[in-house]
């Protein structure tokens, strides 16, 4: 069935250092790879997203990379700042239809100032 | 992109009864989604409605359940039946923004409805 695994589920680190949160997925047909990023108490918000045709895009300090043929993508947080703290989810679509989003279990971000 | 609300934003309710929450989009859409988010998890998708269909229910999730209501392209509702404490979460709806490109645009969500049964 379809599946996406998130890695890590929880990452610390230093203001200024970079981040990186890494997902696999199950349905090789899945074009769609979007990051959403939720503040405690708020709703998921879109960051960054990727389709199937492209390899990596970036904007400003986030980008994220796409290897189709190993069904995995990560995204990458350059010069992390303490708002950067939030949980993180990826999200691939699902080939069967209806346009639906399997999303992963999120990578809880901790930033220290 | 799209603009989401949800109604009530938050509310207690007894076990047995039942709750509808509202969801409307400021532009015309052709999915909406309804989600669960259990505190600290992820989120689980609970149905699809689309426009003048069926929803289209994830597995674990029926109908009696959870009856969805999709009456135009800018409104839904999710109904939360027979309400027990497991039944206690975050629901979500969500909305693709309609471009007319042909592929999948992307899911804006709402601010979510906060549940807790007694």
């Amino acid at each position: 069935g379809e599946n996406v695994e998130q890695h890590p589920s929880t990452l610390s680190v230093q203001e200024g250092d970079s981040a990186v949160i890494k997902c696999t997925y199950s349905d090789s047909a899945s074009n769609y790879f979007p990051w959403y990023k939720q503040e405690l108490g708020k709703r998921p918000q879109l960051i960054i997203d990727i389709r199937s045709n492209v390899g990596e895009k970036k904007d400003q300090r986030i980008a994220v990379t796409l290897n189709k043929t190993a069904k995995h993508f990560s995204l990458h947080i350059t010069e992390t700042q303490p708002e950067d703290s939030a949980v993180y989810f990826c999200a691939a679509s699902f080939s069967g239809g209806y346009n639906k989003l399997i999303f992963g279990a999120g990578t809880r971000l901790a930033v220290h100032p | 992109s799209a603009v989401i609300s949800q109604k009530p934003s938050r509310d207690i309710c007894q076990r047995g009864t039942s709750l509808t929450i509202q969801c409307q989009v400021d532009s015309q859409v052709t999915m909406m989604f309804w989600y669960r988010q259990q505190p600290g998890q992820s989120l689980t998708l609970i149905a699809t409605a689309n426009q003048g269909s069926e929803a289209t229910y994830e597995s674990g999730f029926v109908i009696d359940k959870f009856p969805i209501s999709r009456p135009n392209l800018t409104f839904s509702t999710l109904t939360v039946s027979n309400m027990s404490p497991e039944d206690s979460s975050i629901y979500l709806c969500s909305a693709e923004a309609t471009s007319g490109r042909g592929y999948q645009e992307t899911q804006y969500f709402g601010p979510g409805t906060r549940l807790l049964v007694l």
